[in-house]
């Protein structure tokens, strides 16, 4: 079947400006994952949906990021204010249940200019 | 410090050879331990997932995880040139929150 996919693969925007990145998850999997990525470096995590609600949201950097899941499938992260700084690759994964191997998707580049 | 430590590489081996890929952490509550896989411009592929200490062993791949010494590895037997990639640790002590190592980049010269 059908992996993990992300919209849009690449992502071009200007310092301050809003963006969103959407995560659509393997059919079924109720546990849904977003990573940032910088170049060089391994992922990190931001934040982890069980369903609906994110169970963990530890690992956003600041109050710039959200991320909502509204009916248990698709995700879209929200970043507001782009920064120079936001530039990474940012990766989403989804899993059956909680405790089961992770699938990744293949990421959306961003590049704040 | 960081939670997770691991050789950026670049490592280069022959065709054939035995790949040791290492990685340390400074958790000692890190239980579950992955090896990932990412090629260029891909997302990361689980390789070998293993639940606190042990060896286990998945074809051509081996991963060890020595708790006592906080220490993680992967071997590779056979290494071929599509095994060319950056391969990824990731350690934590529950499923919702993995650390990732930085990454070593392995190419495997025909």
């Amino acid at each position: 079947g059908a992996g993990v996919s992300q919209t849009p693969s690449n992502k071009v925007t200007e310092k301050g400006k809003y963006v969103e990145l959407r995560c659509d998850p393997i059919s079924g999997h109720t546990a849904l994952y977003w990573y940032r990525q910088s170049l060089g470096q391994g992922p990190e995590f931001l934040i982890y949906f069980q369903g609906t609600g994110a169970a963990d949201d530890s690992g956003l950097p600041n109050d710039r990021f959200f991320a909502v899941r509204p009916e248990g499938s698709v995700s879209t992260l929200k970043i507001q204010r782009t920064e120079r700084g936001d530039s990474a690759v940012y990766l989403c994964a989804s899993s059956l249940f909680r405790e089961e191997t992770q699938y990744f998707g293949p990421g959306t580049r961003l590049l704040v200019l | 410090q960081k939670e997770v430590e691991q050789d950026p590489g670049p490592l280069s081996v022959p065709e054939g050879a035995i790949v040791s890929l290492n990685c340390t952490y400074s958790n000692s509550a890190f239980q579950y331990f992955m090896w990932y896989r990412q090629y260029s411009r891909k997302g990361p592929e689980l390789l070998m997932y293993t639940y606190s200490s042990g060896n286990k062993e998945d074809g051509r791949f081996t991963a060890q995880v020595d708790k006592s010494s906080k220490y993680i590895s992967l071997f590779i037997r056979d290494s071929q040139p599509s095994d060319s990639a950056t391969y990824l640790c990731a350690m934590g002590n529950n499923f919702n929150k993995f650390y990732f190592g930085s990454g070593t980049k392995l190419n495997v010269k025909p």
